[in-house]
């Protein structure tokens, strides 16, 4: 399984765009990167996927580039309640029955100032 | 819709005692995860099932911990003998289990404190 590496922490103010980087030096061909966000007594929470260059959705970007060894989340104009630990992930994925086995690493703790 | 369930949501035991852990997935989701959760770390992998077998149990840390899903729905992680080092909070998931990249939905969690 390929590790992960990220920062253990960010402060960021309300509004301003955040970006967490993640490498993943030794992430294999059929590894995608997914990044998770989790609050305080709750479960993780799917924020967004993807394989390569560049991939959007509501709630963030996750732009990969072309050697794949690396990856940034970028969160648009955060608010408080992005407040969250964010775990970068990467996963052998087995198409036959989609299970794809993933490992947490401590993840990026992300503090929003007021 | 219904997400993934967990009870109870807290347990308080005594060393040597056995618990059972439960997980509701969503309903038709056919993949379900467990995982351990110690403070200020990221979620450990235990086990992993497709349907009602266990595909891959590699994370689990001993034979004290068991898990089961004989009807591909609710499972059940069994720790034996506990002891304090089994406190931590214990996860459960569920995906599709289709073809694809899947999306692991996450329960609340069960805390464990074993005194």
């Amino acid at each position: 399984l390929a590790k992960t590496t990220q920062p253990i922490s960010m402060d960021s103010y309300e509004g301003q765009e955040v970006n967490i980087t993640c490498s993943h030096n030794n992430i294999a061909t059929n590894d995608y990167i997914t990044w998770y966000q989790q609050f305080p007594s709750q479960g993780p929470r799917f924020i967004i996927q993807g394989y390569k260059t560049k991939v959007t959705n509501e709630v963030a970007s996750l732009f990969i580039p072309a050697d794949r060894k690396s990856s940034t989340l970028s969160l648009p104009r955060v608010s408080l309640s992005d407040t969250a630990v964010y775990y970068c992930l990467v996963g052998d994925l087995l198409y036959s029955g989609g299970y794809q086995k993933v490992t947490f690493g401590t993840g990026t703790k992300l503090q929003v100032i007021p | 819709g219904a997400g993934v369930s967990q009870t109870p949501s807290n347990k308080v035991t005594e060393k040597g005692k056995y618990v059972e852990l439960r997980c509701d997935p969503i309903s038709g989701h056919t993949a379900l995860y467990w995982y351990r959760q110690s403070l200020g770390q990221g979620p450990e992998f235990l086990i992993y099932f497709q349907g009602t077998g266990a595909a891959d149990d590699s994370g689990l840390p001993n034979d004290r911990f068991f898990a089961v899903r004989p009807e591909g729905s609710v499972s059940t992680l069994k720790i034996q003998r506990t002891e304090r080092g089994d406190s931590a909070v214990y996860l459960c998931a569920s995906s599709l289990g289709a073809g694809g990249p899947n999306e692991q939905f996450f329960g609340p969690g069960t805390r464990l404190t074993v005194l």
